[in-house]
């Protein structure tokens, strides 16, 4: 078992531009959660998907930010005209079914943007 | 709302000494608390979890009780060691939705 797969693990953009950011979750794992740690903010709940679907995203910002799940072996978090402020690692995390399941994290993506 | 706070940003002990990390939580539903562990440059894992009242979990040296009366799952162990270096969150399901509800995390930094 590979664990929680995320790529890249470090992303450099310019402000302005696009930043995608990839998640495979553990195989057989239905649920699949988005966090983004900073030092200031600790680690904030983005996004969930429960066997694909979108269940909730309250976590995500409203404008720019968006994340898919086209199929059970990966999810992308794309941020697009990317700010300073997103600077931040961005976790994946999957579980079995959610909630109070133990959630097993990927090594997070580095996203820095200059 | 569901909320988790931990009282100590950072916290400095010698190797060898007993430490205890603080941990409160507010929800109106039956809750099921855990403890995740990240070492530098690493992903958080799972140390510890529970959602039974007055019941000690243990792993790896760490333990916790689970006390509804104080909503509280402090972290505990009775001798640190340099290896326990790390961040520690504490976070909580509560049920009212489908995430988990962090806390902002204690740095524990253990010395020789």
């Amino acid at each position: 078992n590979a664990g929680v797969i995320q790529t890249p693990r470090h992303k450099v953009t310019g402000k302005g531009q696009e930043a995608t950011l990839w998640c495979e979750p553990i195989s057989g794992h239905s649920a699949v959660f988005w966090y983004r740690q900073t030092i200031v903010q600790g680690l904030e709940f983005l996004t969930y998907f429960r066997n694909q679907a979108p269940i909730d995203d309250s976590g995500m910002p409203k404008e720019r930010f968006s994340a898919q799940m086209p199929n059970q072996s990966h999810s992308t978090l794309k941020i697009q005209s990317t700010q300073p402020q997103d600077s931040a690692v961005y976790l994946c995390a999957s579980s079995l079914v959610g909630g109070r399941y133990e959630q097993y994290f990927g090594p997070g993506t580095r996203l820095t943007v200059l | 709302g569901d909320s988790v706070t931990q009282t100590e940003g950072l916290v400095t002990l010698t190797k060898g000494l007993p430490v205890m990390l603080n941990c409160t939580y507010q929800t109106t539903y039956s809750p099921f608390l855990f403890w995740y562990v990240q070492h530098l440059n690493e992903a958080p894992k799972l140390l510890l979890k529970s959602s039974t009242d007055n019941k000690r979990t243990e792993h790896q040296g760490f333990y916790a009780t689970l006390h509804k009366s104080s909503s509280s799952f402090h972290l505990q162990k009775s001798s640190v060691q340099l290896s326990d270096s790390a961040l520690y969150f504490c976070a909580l399901y509560g049920g009212s939705g489908n995430k988990l509800i962090f806390g902002t995390g204690t740095l524990l930094s253990v010395k020789p």
